[in-house]
């Protein structure tokens, strides 16, 4: 079974301020996904990362995943309050069949940036 | 980018209906979507794969004679909650990735808030 750990789960930060969210997971996969939910609506896509040492930057984020060790990090610079959301990291398993289960999501991380 | 639509946003109803919700895929085909639900607070956990023109697969502990799953076209599947309970109160919401099952990108639908008093 496919397991996906997630840390911090809540986190208040100050803008102005860095920080990382860590996600792990428990079983072999190349294909990790990050994304952003605002309370109420349904999830926004962030990054796309579909091999080791896959680095996406947009922004003040920077995702990165390392499939060795079996995590992904979501990396804030700089952060400001139009960042406060609830963070997931999601992992997709395909067969060598060619087909795919869902996606098994981390259970996500609170931020709250405080001015 | 490819598009998902669900409808409806929002549903409110009596115990003991049947609600029906709609996840179009609108600018591409898919052979695959998926239904997930959000309880408040918590992250998204996956009730069932639907595969166009097959039965859907469901979760464990997901129950099928409850959660009817329809995928009759490759731009549409439905989701019927059948005789809802305040328990089925939650976020449902959908996805579907490019057909050929690249899964390189997953869209996902609004969401539908379903209500059940």
């Amino acid at each position: 079974e496919l397991k996906v750990e997630q840390n911090p789960l809540f986190l208040s930060m100050q803008e102005g301020k860095n920080y990382t969210i860590y996600c792990n997971y428990s079983t072999t996969s190349d294909r990790l996904y990050w994304y952003r939910q605002d309370p109420g609506k349904s999830l926004e896509s962030l990054f796309v990362l579909l091999s080791n040492g896959a680095v996406k930057q947009e922004g003040r984020l920077m995702a990165s995943l390392d499939t060795k060790a079996r995590l992904s990090t979501l990396h804030i610079t700089a952060a400001v309050h139009d960042l406060s959301a609830t963070y997931f990291c999601a992992v997709l398993l395909i067969y060598s069949g060619g087909g795919a289960d869902g996606l098994t999501f981390g259970k996500g991380t609170h931020l709250i940036i405080q001015p | 980018g490819a598009v998902v639509s669900q409808h409806p946003s929002w549903v409110i109803c009596k115990s003991g209906t049947s609600v029906k919700i709609e996840c179009r895929s609108l600018d591409f085909q898919a052979t695959t979507m998926f239904w997930y639900r959000q309880f408040p607070k918590q992250s998204l956990m996956l009730m069932a794969t639907s595969n166009e023109g097959s039965k859907a697969t469901y979760e464990q502990g997901v129950e099928k004679d409850k959660f009817l799953i329809n995928h009759a076209s490759l731009t549409l599947s439905t989701l019927t909650v059948t005789s809802a309970h305040p328990e089925d109160s939650s976020f449902y919401i959908c996805s579907a990735g490019p057909i050929r099952g690249t899964y390189n990108e997953q869209f996902f639908g609004p969401g539908t808030r379903l209500t059940v008093l």
